[in-house]
Parts: structure tokens; C-alpha cells; sequence
């Protein structure tokens, strides 16, 4: 079974330059997540989405970041204009029930660098 | 105060140690605990899950959740080199939203 794919890997671009991040869940899981994680840190979580629904996106900076899950698979997380703040690893995470039926599995992430 | 407190080390031990990973918590809401193992530029990869309190072993690994304390732990037996990468504790309840500790960096010395 393959995990959660990711890509790209890693990115560089400049500050105030758009940049966008893809994810493919674990066939069948319902739920997905993006997390950020800042170096030394643990990751946060952005949004969760259940199927194609946003349930939870109190913590995503919304006048900067944008996230879609088009027909409850794939996902894009972007950010327009990025800062240097968001220099980042930015994961993605799917399971399928929620906390109940155990963790999340996350994907390798993306290596964001803002300069 | 932070809902999920760990001491983010670094540890270092020698090959076969006993080692001791602990996380803090303040909210009483939390009824799932894990610990995730993360290598260097890799995702996490669930390690432990442990519902409510209580102890669950697999392998080398001890899971312990103190619920009166607000306290887990993680336990590595005949620890290995391979065992070396930042160790997460994290924990959810109530809602979808899994807390993140600050993790832990394990070296294994061989």
C-alpha cells in the first residue's frame, strides 16, 4: 500500500512569490490534514479536512494561505504571497476515522524556503 | 503554559540503554496518546497508540499513560543505533486535533 505522497519536496522561491503544495492521501482514508512544522518544533495543525469539507481551519492564516481537496481525494495547500516566516516543513497526514481508529500517517513533507 | 510540554533533549545514550521519554499535559480532554518517531527529513511515523491510561508493549517499546498525572511515557529497551531520531508525543480528544510536543533527539551511541 503506498503511504502519503507528497511533493515537492523541497522548494526555494523568493519572498512574496506564490508557491503550492500537492498531497495524495492513503487510498480510502477519509480525513485529511496539513500540518506545519517549524524547525525544533513539533508539528501544527493548519486545516482537516473530511472528504471535500474544510471542518477545521482555525488555525490557518487566511489572508495568505488557500487549501482545496477537489472530490475528497487530493489536495493542494498554497500560499500567495509567502513571508519568511513560513519557511517551514510542510506535512500532509490522512486516516481513515479519526483519532479513534489509531494515528495519523504522514507523509515525508515539504521543505519550504522563503528568502 | 503549553498544553504538551517535552524536554527536547538531545539524549544520548550507548547502544543497549534503557531509554526514558516523557510528556507533560494540561488538558483533561486527551484520551489518545502516541509517539511518533521521525527521522531526519522524513514525516513522522506512528510508533505507539495508547487509548485512555495504561501501559502497551510492542517489541522494545513500552508505552505508559498516566491520566492521574497528566503524564506518559515511552520506554526503549536494548536500545539501537537505529533507534536514533527525534521522538514526538502527541495527543488528541474531543476533537480531530492531535497536540504536538516539541519532540525529543535520541542518539544511540554504538
Amino acid at each position: 500500500e503506498a503511504g502519503v505522497v507528497q511533493s515537492p519536496r523541497y522548494k526555494i522561491i523568493e519572498k512574496k512569490q506564490p508557491v503550492a503544495f500537492w498531497c495524495n492521501p492513503i487510498s480510502g482514508h477519509n480525513t485529511l490534514y496539513w500540518y506545519r512544522q517549524n524547525l525544533g518544533q513539533g508539528p501544527e495543525l493548519l486545516i482537516r479536512y473530511e472528504n471535500e469539507e474544510a471542518v477545521d481551519d482555525s488555525q490557518l492564516p487566511k489572508d495568505r494561505f488557500s487549501a482545496e481537496r477537489l472530490k475528497g481525494v487530493d489536495s493542494t495547500l498554497k500560499i500567495q504571497p509567502a513571508e519568511l516566516g513560513d519557511s517551514a516543513v510542510y506535512l500532509c497526514a490522512s486516516s481513515l476515522g479519526g483519532l479513534p481508529s489509531g494515528g495519523y500517517t504522514f507523509g515525508s513533507g515539504t521543505r519550504l524556503t522563503v528568502v | 503554559q503549553k498544553e504538551v510540554e517535552q524536554d527536547p533533549g538531545p539524549l544520548s545514550v550507548p547502544e543497549g540503554a534503557i531509554v526514558s521519554l516523557n510528556c507533560t499535559y494540561s488538558n483533561s480532554a486527551f484520551q489518545y496518546f502516541m509517539w511518533y518517531r521521525q527521522y531526519s527529513r522524513k514525516g513522522p511515523e506512528l510508533l505507539m497508540y495508547t487509548y485512555s491510561s495504561g501501559n502497551k508493549e510492542d517489541g522494545r517499546f513500552t508505552a505508559q499513560v498516566d491520566k492521574s498525572s497528566k503524564y506518559i511515557s515511552l520506554f526503549i529497551r536494548d536500545s539501537q543505533p537505529s533507534d536514533s531520531a527525534t521522538y514526538l508525543c502527541a495527543m488528541g480528544g474531543g476533537s480531530e486535533k492531535l497536540v504536538f510536543g516539541k519532540g525529543t533527539k535520541l542518539t544511540v551511541n554504538p
